[in-house]
């Protein structure tokens, strides 16, 4: 399995940067790193991707470390309505399914 | 555009009973994937489909199966349905099964069964 691990929970307040970690020291090559997040009785919501380099788009930014075992989902001003749980994922199209979900991490924002 | 869209969104089912759940994906999408979501094991893989072929298929039983028609849409069914059967079933949709091209999922059907 294509395993990564995040923390459990994370807190921030509202309008502060939040900085989510994600170590994945089993990558390969080609396995691209994606974020999903899941709201409370909604499906998971496709945050941002990358492969090699940092990525930025409305929702957030990705930071790749040099080496890919690790990454970082960047949330420049948190809002209440980013709280939610974060999904770290490689994609490597395997047999068992191109994501494999983990615990991914609780998000709290506080107001 | 139209988001994915899943029905229907909650159903009640008795132990032993089949159900059929529906996907639609976005428009141009031709790739389907199935989730199964529950508090214990969180998400779990089922299957993918790509142009009417199941492409991948996780550890499910052979209770569980899928397909995919022509117009991309797609189906699961699952039989002899049992208690820990229940769960939220996700659909997604990606324009291509390519490692690099996100999916997109729909909010899910809610099955409990009794």
């Amino acid at each position: 399995d294509a395993k990564t691990t995040q923390p459990n929970s994370m807190e921030s307040n509202e309008e502060e940067p939040v900085h989510l970690p994600c170590n994945h020291s089993t990558i390969s090559g080609t396995d691209y790193i994606h974020w999903y997040r899941q709201l409370p009785s909604q499906g998971p919501e496709y945050v941002i991707h990358g492969l090699t380099s940092n990525v930025n788009n409305r929702m957030a930014s990705l930071a790749i470390a040099e080496d890919r075992k690790s990454s970082t989902l960047i949330l420049h001003r948190a809002t209440l309505r980013d709280a939610a749980v974060y999904y770290c994922i490689l994609d490597r199209g395997s047999t068992l399914g191109r994501l494999y979900f983990g615990r991914g991490t609780q998000l709290t924002v506080w107001p | 555009k139209a988001g994915v869209t899943q029905t229907p969104r909650y159903l009640i089912k008795t132990r032993g009973q089949q159900v059929t759940l529906s996907c639609s994906p976005i428009s141009g999408h031709r790739s389907v994937s199935w989730y199964q979501q529950t508090p214990g094991q969180g998400l779990q893989f089922l299957f993918e489909y790509f142009s009417e072929t199941q492409r991948n298929k996780g550890n499910f039983p052979g209770r569980f199966s899928g397909r995919q028609f022509s117009n991309s849409r797609s189906e699961m069914n699952v039989s002899t349905l049992e208690l820990g059967d229940s769960a939220l079933y996700l659909c997604a949709s990606s324009l291509g099964t390519a490692r690099n091209q996100p999916q997109h999922f729909g909010d899910g059907t809610r099955l409990s069964i009794l």
